[in-house]
């Protein structure tokens, strides 16, 4: 079966500061993993996927996520904080029901930014 | 903007009765995903339909049913409301069964009294 656990449902930082989100995953399979993120009153965006073509993924707005399967996991990583960064943010595992391609989300992290 | 349209955003329903959520498809795309989101949790895969067929389902009970029309835009129903059903539903379309890029719409509140 495939799972994913987010270790932290809260992180803050202040802004300009590092971010690090933590998720593990658990898969039969090599697994196609993503980052959602989602602001109040807007639909899910993604961040960056990773499909097995380069561990470090880069995505949008700086971060970006590394693949570790020995360790199990695809945490998430920024640089520097900004005050736009504040939002909830998915981890995710695709798997297939048939020929769905299912996505399968943790149960998230709110990120706060603190000035 | 994802292009991606939902309505409506919230609605108040009582126990026992039934509701229709709709949502409009980004332009092109002919893939519909419907996932429910709980307080406090991750969304969670209800159904999707390809061509006006349903191409896969999560766990749910049959109470909860869809359509697809040939313009690409999708329906979700549910029957016999339960208070659990209180939740944010997410529509995502994209390109094909296999495109693992999905486009959410904003959602629709839906809370059961």
């Amino acid at each position: 079966a495939q799972s994913v656990t987010q270790l932290d449902s809260h992180v803050s930082v202040s802004e300009g500061t590092p971010v690090l989100l933590r998720c593990n995953y658990s898969s039969s399979y090599s697994p196609s993993l993503f980052w959602y993120v989602q602001h109040p009153n807007k639909g899910l965006q993604l961040l960056l996927k990773y499909t097995s073509a380069a561990t470090l993924v880069k995505g949008i707005n700086g971060f970006e996520a590394e693949f570790k399967k020995s360790e199990t996991s695809f945490h998430l990583t920024k640089p520097s904080a900004h005050m736009s960064d504040a939002a909830e943010y998915f981890c995710v595992v695709r798997f297939s029901s048939g020929s769905a391609r299912q996505l399968t989300f943790g149960s998230g992290t709110q990120l706060t930014v603190l000035p | 903007e994802t292009g991606v349209t939902q309505s409506p955003t919230h609605l108040i329903k009582t126990r026992g009765q039934q509701v229709t959520l709709r949502c409009s498809s980004q332009s092109g795309h002919n893939t519909v995903s419907w996932y429910q989101q709980a307080l406090g949790q991750g969304p969670q895969f209800i159904f999707q339909y390809y061509r006006e067929e349903e191409n896969g389902r999560g766990n749910f009970p049959p109470r909860f049913s869809g359509l697809q029309f040939p313009n690409y835009s999708s329906e979700l129903n549910v029957n016999a409301l339960e208070l659990d059903d209180s939740a944010l539903y997410l529509c995502a379309s994209s390109l094909g069964t296999a495109d693992e890029k999905l486009f959410f719409g904003s959602g629709t509140q839906l809370s059961v009294l």
